[in-house]
């Protein structure tokens, strides 16, 4: 079965620093992986998606994540946040093949402090 | 619109109601998909529908949840005899065949009192 896991519940950082949200996975067949924000009382917005090739990926509002098949982990990068970016992260994985759900981690709450 | 849209937004009932939500994909996605999002808590998913195939229901916590699609159309999402633990956030998310991402709604908040 699959599983995600974001090992961060929350995560305080100050504007213009850099921040790092971990995401590791677990699944015996390949994955799609994908990062999706959700700001309050919104639905969630796709920030960046793996699909095959390049194991870096760049999303929107600046933000990226690489893949590292060895560690199993798709950590989300950003080199330097804004207040807009205070929002719920959620690290997904779908199957390639088979089911078409998302499996979803608990989430990382960006905390953006001036 | 363009995007998934959800009604109603908010829904405030009583345990032991029956409540029904719905969902509009967005025209032409062949995927429709519920999730249930709990306080605090990550999405778990509860059926998908694609296409006529038959729907994958693996995620229903209970024979008091069930959903209907027509089509590639609308989708409603129906608890019977709701319960407290019921109360979450109802999400829906649509999408063409995968890699395709899935676009969601912004949700059905459902309080049981």
């Amino acid at each position: 079965a699959q599983s995600v896991t974001q090992l961060d519940s929350q995560v305080p950082v100050f504007e213009e620093a850099p921040v790092e949200l971990r995401c590791n996975y677990s699944s015996s067949v390949s994955v799609y992986l994908f990062w999706y924000v959700q700001y309050p009382n919104q639905g969630l917005q796709l920030l960046l998606k793996y699909l095959s090739g390049s194991t870096l990926v760049k999303g929107i509002n600046g933000f990226e994540a690489e893949f590292n098949k060895s560690q199993t982990s798709f950590h989300l990068r950003k080199p330097s946040v804004h207040i807009s970016d205070t929002a719920e992260y959620f690290c997904a994985v779908s199957f390639i093949q088979g089911a078409q759900k998302l499996v979803f981690g608990q989430g990382t709450r960006l905390t953006i402090n001036p | 619109g363009a995007g998934v849209s959800q009604s109603p937004s908010n829904k405030v009932t009583e345990k032991g109601k029956d409540v029904e939500l719905r969902c509009d994909p967005i025209s032409g996605h062949t995927a429709l998909y519920w999730y249930r999002q709990r306080l605090g808590q990550g999405l778990e998913f509860l059926i998908y529908f694609q296409g006529n195939s038959a729907p994958d229901k693996s995620g229903l916590p209970s024979d008091r949840f069930s959903a209907e699609r027509t089509g590639e159309s609308v989708s409603t999402l129906t608890i019977q005899r709701t319960q407290q633990e019921d109360s979450a956030v109802y999400l829906c998310a649509s999408s063409l065949a995968l890699p395709q991402p899935q676009h969601f709604g912004d949700g059905t908040r459902l309080s049981i009192l």
